[in-house]
């Protein structure tokens, strides 16, 4: 059973607007959180991250926020651009398991110009 | 400045074939990783090496076996292919396993395997 889910396997957006990406765990021992952007033909880049110790962590446009008690969390991207068009992944590690990521499975996202 | 370099890029293989998907890194880093994507499930973690000198099973270590060369390379090895192998395969490095604040992972661009 998949630990760390993206629910929405694709997202559209218009140029300028907002774009929410969300993700959700079950395991109550994740307390580091990272968002992963993938070009394709490319490897994921590191984009933003979280501890559990904070609920927002901002980024120049990329915001994310964390909802511990129901175990959410979303990437928030203001405003779009056409670039941001990527798939993004959402990933997730325990204390005391370094650096061993859970990931979630994807979510694409097209910014129409 | 290459970062994570991993060969070959593509490669397809006959059920029962071996091959060596290869993986070196040039930031110095102490950790490193193998991952494969399959559609839907995100990336998983096959195999990790925390430092140079060990490694450990990740999450689908099953029909797999890898091998840290030295700080800078780590490959990983099918030894008999399945089509259940087939995948877009990830080397990354991270500076220090336990460091997560300032740890995240470096990736390769991919290797992309076809069992027959």
């Amino acid at each position: 059973d998949q630990q760390v889910k993206q629910n929405s396997p694709s997202l559209s957006v218009q140029e300028g607007r907002i774009s929410i990406l969300n993700c959700d765990y079950t395991n109550s021992m994740f307390d580091y959180f990272l968002w992963y952007k993938k070009y394709p033909a490319e490897g994921p880049t590191f984009l933003i991250s979280i501890s559990s110790i904070k609920d927002k962590n901002e980024d120049g446009r990329f915001t994310v926020f964390l909802n511990k008690s129901a175990k959410h969390l979303s990437l928030h991207i203001v405003p779009s651009q056409p670039g941001d068009s990527a798939v993004y992944f959402c990933a997730a590690s325990e204390n005391n398991a370094g650096n061993m990521l859970t990931f979630g499975g994807g979510t694409r996202l097209m910014v129409k110009p | 400045n290459a970062g994570v370099t991993q060969t070959p890029k593509f490669q397809v293989l006959k059920t029962g074939q071996s091959m060596t998907l290869q993986c070196a890194q040039d930031m110095n880093h102490n950790s490193m990783y193998w991952y494969r994507q399959d559609p839907g499930m995100g990336l998983r973690l096959i195999y990790y090496s925390a430092s140079e000198g060990t490694t450990d099973k990740g999450e689908v270590p099953n029909g797999y076996n890898v091998s840290r060369l030295n700080k800078r390379e780590f490959s990983l090895r099918l030894e008999s292919a399945a089509p259940s192998q087939t995948s877009v395969y990830f080397c990354a490095s991270s500076p220090w396993w336990a460091d997560r604040a300032t740890g995240e992972l470096f990736f390769g661009e991919g290797s992309r395997l076809t069992v027959l």
